[in-house]
């Protein structure tokens, strides 16, 4: 079956602007988390869906925000984009998910939406 | 909150032995994973543990100890290919945290 698609793979944009991230699990996940990957921060939970409601939430600014669609499909928005948010965003895609007791709530991630904000 | 700690980065001669340790402080622990994740690419599934012990997969073992707050991951008879990013990651009621990641070189 497809793994987890992100669009776009890259793009740039510069200060101020505002930028949306689609994520789009594998069939039959109903859970999609988001995460932050910078080099010196390693990866830093942004959130996390399941039925398209926010589960959980990372410690980040409020210009992040996601929501999740009826087909499990997600997008994340971060708005008024600064110089540090610059880094490459991954979903990952789970059953249950990372919350789930009754399974090892394995995630799978696709390959990252990788941001430059100039 | 949750605290992950690992080694920065490690290097290892092909055919040993590395062990990979993360200590962790959380709060609702449910589960402890690890993931391997190469340059460019996404992280991949490694193991979990949720009850203390050993946990063998080929040439990976991951063990845990709760009481401890103490995982480590052992990759044995190292190849070229093992060279990556080794992350660990623990699961608790704020769902899923990652430590920085541990950097393994193999050398020939």
């Amino acid at each position: 079956k497809a793994g987890v698609t992100q669009t776009p793979r890259y793009l740039i944009k510069t200060r101020g602007q505002q930028v949306t991230l689609s994520c789009s699990p594998i069939s039959g996940h109903r859970s999609v988390s988001w995460y932050q990957q910078t080099p010196g921060q390693g990866l830093q939970f942004l959130f996390e869906y399941f039925s398209e409601t926010q589960r959980n939430k990372g410690n980040f600014p409020g210009r992040f925000s996601g929501r999740q669609f009826s087909n499990s499909r997600s997008e994340m928005n971060v708005s008024t984009l600064e110089l540090g948010d610059s880094a490459l965003y991954l979903c990952a895609s789970s059953l249950e998910g990372t919350s789930g007791a009754s399974n090892t709530g394995e995630l799978f991630f696709g390959e990252g939406s990788r941001l430059t904000v100039l | 909150g949750q605290n992950i700690d690992q080694p920065t980065e490690m290097t290892a001669t092909e055919g040993a032995i590395v062990q990979i340790n993360c200590t962790y402080q959380t709060s609702g622990f449910n589960g402890l994973f690890w993931y391997q994740q190469h340059a460019g690419e996404a992280p991949t599934f490694l193991s979990y543990n949720v009850l203390d012990g050993l946990e063998e997969k080929g040439r990976f073992s991951s063990f845990l100890s709760r009481s401890k707050g103490y995982s480590y991951l052992l990759l044995k008879e190292l190849q070229m290919k093992d060279s990556a990013s080794y992350l660990c990651a623990v699961r608790s009621l704020w769902g899923l945290s990652f430590g920085a990641g541990t950097t393994v070189t193999v050398r020939a």
